[in-house]
Order: structure tokens, then C-alpha cells, then sequence
């Protein structure tokens, strides 16, 4: 079967840097995505990986390692604002989007 | 980037009642959109694959009858909830495709649906 493993909930401090990871078992794959979900709103998109490596977006980086089958969404200077859920997802081969069920971040002061 | 556009985003209704949702990519065509719904605390979980000109595809365990998709044009895809009822409450999301090769999702604003 199809499936996306990321932790249920992590919490880190405001300025910090923490890392959350990723590991998926999917039929094919054609690309990762990492989304931001505040709660009740819809997801924000953060990144797309498709090529094994780092893909660095200001504050957000996004590693993968396809013979691995895995990523990780790398969060410096960690603000209040960056507590949220943040969803992997991956494309398989008919370009359909397995979700993983999310990782709830929690900073502290 | 591309936009999503989904309305209502808030909607009220009366156990009984049907209500209907849109969808609208606003800069693209989209010929696939997908319509999610979450409960609160959980993650998104696809109830169905809306195909422009076709029937959409329903996930396993949602009732088709229940939840009308229509995918008419390239820019707009409707999910009507008919007959609510109160365990219908939830938020509804939509996301669109830009083409059939195009693995990144637009995600819509979210619709957030409360049966009386």
C-alpha cells in the first residue's frame, strides 16, 4: 500500500531551528510537496521537491533523497507565526496526491 | 502563482437542505480538480477527482449520490451537498491541476460548512 510517515506533533522555541521529517512508500513518484496549514484555513503551499537535494526558500528548506524515500522541511528562526500543521504530500506515477496526516508544530516563547 | 478561488467560505444551512460549493481557477485552466473535506484536528482526506467534461471519480466510502460534483468548464468545478445533515459538517476544500503532466496543487480558500 501507499503510505506518507511524518511525526504526529513537535515543539520547539522561538529562534530555534527544527526539522521535521518525512519518509513515504508510494507506487511511482513524481515529486514531494510540503504545505502550511493554520488551523481553519486551507494549506499554503511551501515547497516542491522533484530532484534529490536541498531546495532553500528564505526561512524554509526542503530536503529529499529519493533512494531513500525520504524528505525534510528544515525551519529556521523559528517565529510564533510558524506554529501551524505542516502536511507532506507525494505525487505517485498517476499524479495522484498521497497525503500524510501532518505534523503539528508548537513554538514557545 | 496560480490562484483558487472557492465560494462560500462560510455556510450555514438547515438539516435537509442542499448546499452548493464552487471552485473557480482564476489565471489557468484546470483540468483536474480534486475536493477534499477535514475534520477538525485530522488531515485532508480526497473525496473525489473532478475531470473537466467527464464524471468525477469518488474515494471509497463517499456516496456520489451525496455529494454532487460537477466539472463543466476548464475554470470551474461545484460539489453540492445534498440533503445535509449535521455529520456533513466540516471543512471543504478544493484544489486544481494545471494539466494532466502538472504535479502542483492550487488549493482553494476552504469552505467551511455548519449543518444545523
Amino acid at each position: 500500500g501507499q503510505n506518507i510517515d511524518q511525526p504526529t506533533e513537535m515543539t520547539a522555541t522561538e529562534g530555534a531551528i527544527v526539522q521535521i521529517n518525512c519518509t513515504y512508500q508510494t507506487s511511482g513518484f513524481n515529486g514531494l510537496f510540503w504545505y502550511q496549514q493554520h488551523a481553519g484555513e486551507a494549506p499554503t503551499f511551501l515547497s516542491y521537491n522533484v530532484l534529490d537535494g536541498l531546495e532553500e526558500k528564505g526561512r524554509f528548506s526542503s530536503f529529499l533523497s529519493r533512494s531513500k524515500g525520504y524528505s525534510y522541511l528544515l525551519l529556521k528562526e523559528l517565529q510564533m507565526k510558524d506554529s501551524a500543521s505542516y502536511l507532506c504530500a507525494v505525487t505517485d506515477s498517476n499524479y495522484q496526491l498521497i497525503w500524510g496526516a501532518g505534523t503539528k508544530l508548537i513554538i514557545k516563547p | 502563482g496560480a490562484v483558487v478561488s472557492q465560494h462560500p467560505s462560510w455556510v450555514i444551512c438547515k438539516s435537509g437542505t442542499s448546499v452548493k460549493i464552487e471552485c473557480r481557477s482564476l489565471d489557468f485552466q484546470a483540468t483536474t480538480m480534486f475536493w477534499y473535506r477535514q475534520f477538525p484536528k485530522q488531515s485532508l482526506m480526497l473525496m473525489a477527482t473532478s475531470n473537466e467534461g467527464s464524471k468525477a471519480t469518488y474515494e471509497q466510502g463517499v456516496e456520489k449520490d451525496k455529494f454532487l460534483i460537477n466539472h463543466a468548464s476548464l475554470t470551474l468545478s461545484t460539489l453540492t451537498v445534498t440533503s445535509a445533515h449535521p455529520e456533513d459538517s466540516s471543512f471543504y476544500i478544493c484544489s486544481a491541476r494545471g494539466g494532466p503532466d502538472t504535479g502542483e496543487l492550487f488549493f482553494g480558500e476552504g469552505s467551511r460548512l455548519t449543518v444545523l
